[in-house]
């Protein structure tokens, strides 16, 4: 699977976008791109995943550049109960049972 | 939606027994269930394999005598931390995949080796 490149951190002020960039520019042809969320001391959360088109769910919008070598995760109006770990991850569609790998992720911090 | 729990979600034991969590799959069958070990401040790190009916797979570097998996039903994996030391104070998360696109993982178990 693709490697992918985060910011360690980020600072958003409350009820503001908060916008998670994500640097994959060896995703291949059938390589989706995932975020997972993990709040302190919690399992990882799925919030979305998308091949090329952008995505709009009720959590986030997943906005991937024509290119695909990158993608913004975008949480319209932050709440404190946003801050948290995000992941970025790259993997085939095939590999639904097969290895989930996690890089370091963007450590969120949503500041009232 | 499909949910995965872990039993303890926290256990404090003593430096030289041995611990097991629980990895159970609520409402989906799971052939395959994944393990995970994270340390303060760091990310996720994949542990092994758990394979309904045979035997897991560990990552390099995983001692898979000190970690036995049992991947015994198809709803349930154990993972036994044998002779506990500090160092393996950690907290550890499962994941089983349903085969859609979301991957449910469990809520983590803290484990601290005193």
């Amino acid at each position: 699977d693709a490697k992918t490149t985060q910011p360690p951190s980020m600072d958003c002020a409350e009820g503001r976008a908060a916008n998670l960039p994500c640097n994959h520019s060896t995703i291949s042809g059938n390589e989706y791109v995932y975020w997972y969320r993990q709040i302190h001391s919690q399992g990882p959360q799925y919030i979305i995943h998308g091949l090329k088109n952008n995505e709009t769910n009720e959590m986030a919008s997943l906005i991937i550049t024509e290119d695909r070598k990158s993608s913004t995760l975008i949480l319209p109006h932050a709440t404190l109960r946003d801050t948290a770990v995000y992941y970025c991850i790259v993997r085939s569609r095939s590999s639904g049972a097969q290895k989930l790998v996690f890089g370091q992720g963007t450590r969120l911090t949503i500041n009232p | 939606g499909a949910v995965v729990s872990q039993h303890p979600s926290r256990v404090i034991c003593k430096s030289g027994t041995s611990v097991k969590i629980e990895c159970r799959s609520l409402d989906f069958q799971a052939t395959t269930m994944f393990w995970y070990r994270q340390f303060p401040k760091q990310s996720l790190m994949l542990m092994a394999t758990s394979n309904e009916g045979s035997k897991a797979t560990y990552e390099q570097g995983v001692e898979k005598d000190k970690f036995l998996i049992n991947h015994a039903s198809l709803t349930l994996s154990t993972l036994t931390v044998t002779s506990a030391h500090p160092e393996d104070s950690s907290f550890y998360i499962c994941r089983a995949p349903t085969g859609a696109y979301e991957q449910y993982f469990g809520p983590g178990t803290r484990l601290t080796v005193t």
